[in-house]
């Protein structure tokens, strides 16, 4: 069973800070998604990297894919309340069908 | 793009009651999945659909579950004689390719009492 462990679980910071949430997994992916999930919703896609290495930026949001393409982070530069949210990152394996879900990271942004 | 629809978004069941919930995917998405989710976790795989197949089901789905989808189209998720284990958010997403990104829907919010 592949695992995609996250940390940290939960995270509360005030507005204006910088935050790191990373996403670890033993098993390789061909690519990895990003999620953001807010309270009685479903998750809404980020970011999908595909390359070992890539960086991509979405605004204040920065993800990063490892080189070996076990691990990816997710960087978010002067936060805001409305970055609060679950974040969940999700692998995809060559030639599966099926993304498996990180654990996730619960973050809340205090004003 | 109307987006994923799922029905209903609550549901309060006693324990040993059948329960079933609709998905409506995006009408051009030939991949349709299931998940669950408890609180606070991320989405567990149940199963998925390539048009009215079923390709992989995952053994978190028991006896007990059933999916369907009869014509491609929407998809129905059966639960026969729930349990309080069983109470959980049910996410329903569809995609139009292999290892594209899921679209999901809001979710039916299962409580087996």
């Amino acid at each position: 069973t592949q695992l995609l462990e996250q940390s940290p679980q939960f995270l509360s910071i005030q507005e204006g800070e910088n935050l790191t949430v990373y996403c670890n997994s033993s098993s390789v992916f061909s690519s990895l998604q990003w999620y953001r999930q807010e309270p009685g919703e479903g998750p809404v896609l980020l970011v999908t990297v595909v390359t070992g290495g890539e960086v991509k930026k979405l605004k204040r949001l920065t993800f990063q894919f490892g080189d070996a393409r076990k691990d990816s982070s997710l960087h978010i530069t002067a936060a805001q309340p409305g970055d609060t949210g679950l974040y969940l990152c999700a692998g995809a394996s060559f030639g599966n069908e099926k993304l498996t879900f990180g654990t996730g990271t619960r973050l809340t942004i205090i004003p | 793009d109307t987006g994923v629809s799922q029905d209903p978004r609550h549901k309060i069941t006693k324990r040993g009651q059948n329960v079933t919930f609709r998905c409506d995917p995006i009408s051009e998405h030939n991949r349709l999945y299931w998940y669950r989710q408890t609180l606070g976790q991320g989405p567990e795989f149940l199963t998925y659909f390539q048009n009215e197949a079923q390709l992989e089901k995952s053994r978190l789905l028991s006896d007990r579950f059933s999916a369907e989808r009869p014509k491609g189209s929407f998809s129905t998720l059966e639960i026969q004689r729930t349990e309080q284990g069983d109470s959980a958010m049910y996410l329903c997403a569809s995609s139009p390719v292999i290892q594209s990104p899921l679209h999901f829907g809001n979710g039916t919010r299962l409580t087996v009492t």
